[in-house]
């Protein structure tokens, strides 16, 4: 049974470029949530998808945008990238909960960024 | 910014010793879980305890909840060397916020074989 799966797992890019990270749920899931984790810090939530829609979003610019395909795999897209972006990027799956109640996250290794 | 405060934020013990992980949250929660993370890598799913639950076991570990002081702690007992990592407590709020937790910023935990 394959769990979280993320691709690359790392990447360096420089300021203003833009950069997509792509993530496979584990089976049977068809939630995906996308987290940044700077260093030294917890993560941070920067959006859900269902059913190919963004049900919630963190407190993060219009620069970071995401994805969904039919097969719930998921992409994270960020434009005009920053120095202030690099970071671990963590994509975690789960069932969609009821009444918005999330019981457990299975999360993948990360996509380290690093900007220069 | 982090709803969470991890306390301490980073603590040394020798193997066999337990270690305790205080967390403390600022709004309202359905249900708090604890996260392992090795070294930058992916987090791990340790426990949940829901706001109806005061205290929870799986193997060596305890959760304790008090929801009046918003605050959870993580015991683990008979720690070994593996048990080093970063520690996580997580929010969910429930309702509207959906499949959004909201993480404090760790507690790093050696264990010294």
């Amino acid at each position: 049974d394959a769990g979280v799966t993320q691709s690359p797992t790392h990447l360096i890019k420089t300021r203003g470029q833009q950069v997509t990270l792509r993530c496979s749920p584990k089976s049977g899931h068809d939630t995906v949530s996308w987290y940044q984790q700077a260093l030294g810090q917890g993560p941070q939530f920067i959006f859900q998808y269902y059913e190919e829609e963004e049900r919630q979003r963190g407190n993060f610019p219009d620069r970071f945008s995401g994805h969904q395909f039919p097969n719930y795999s998921s992409e994270l897209n960020v434009n005009a990238l920053l120095l202030g972006d690099s970071a671990l990027y963590l994509c975690a799956s789960s069932f969609p909960g009821t009444g918005g109640v999330v019981r457990e996250l299975f999360f993948g290794e990360g996509s380290r960024l690093t900007v220069l | 910014s982090q709803q969470g405060e991890e306390d301490p934020q980073a603590l040394s013990i020798q193997e066999g010793e337990n270690a305790t992980m205080n967390c403390s949250y600022k709004t309202s929660i359905n249900n708090l879980q604890w996260y392992r993370q090795n070294s930058g890598r992916g987090l791990v799913h340790l426990i949940l305890i829901r706001s109806n639950e005061r205290e929870k076991h799986s193997g060596r570990l305890r959760v304790t909840l008090d929801t009046s002081k918003k605050s959870s702690s993580l015991l683990i007992t008979a720690s070994r060397a593996a048990d080093t990592a970063s520690y996580f407590c997580a929010g969910n709020a429930g309702g509207t916020s959906y499949g959004k937790l909201t993480f404090g910023q760790g507690t790093i935990l050696t264990v010294h074989p």
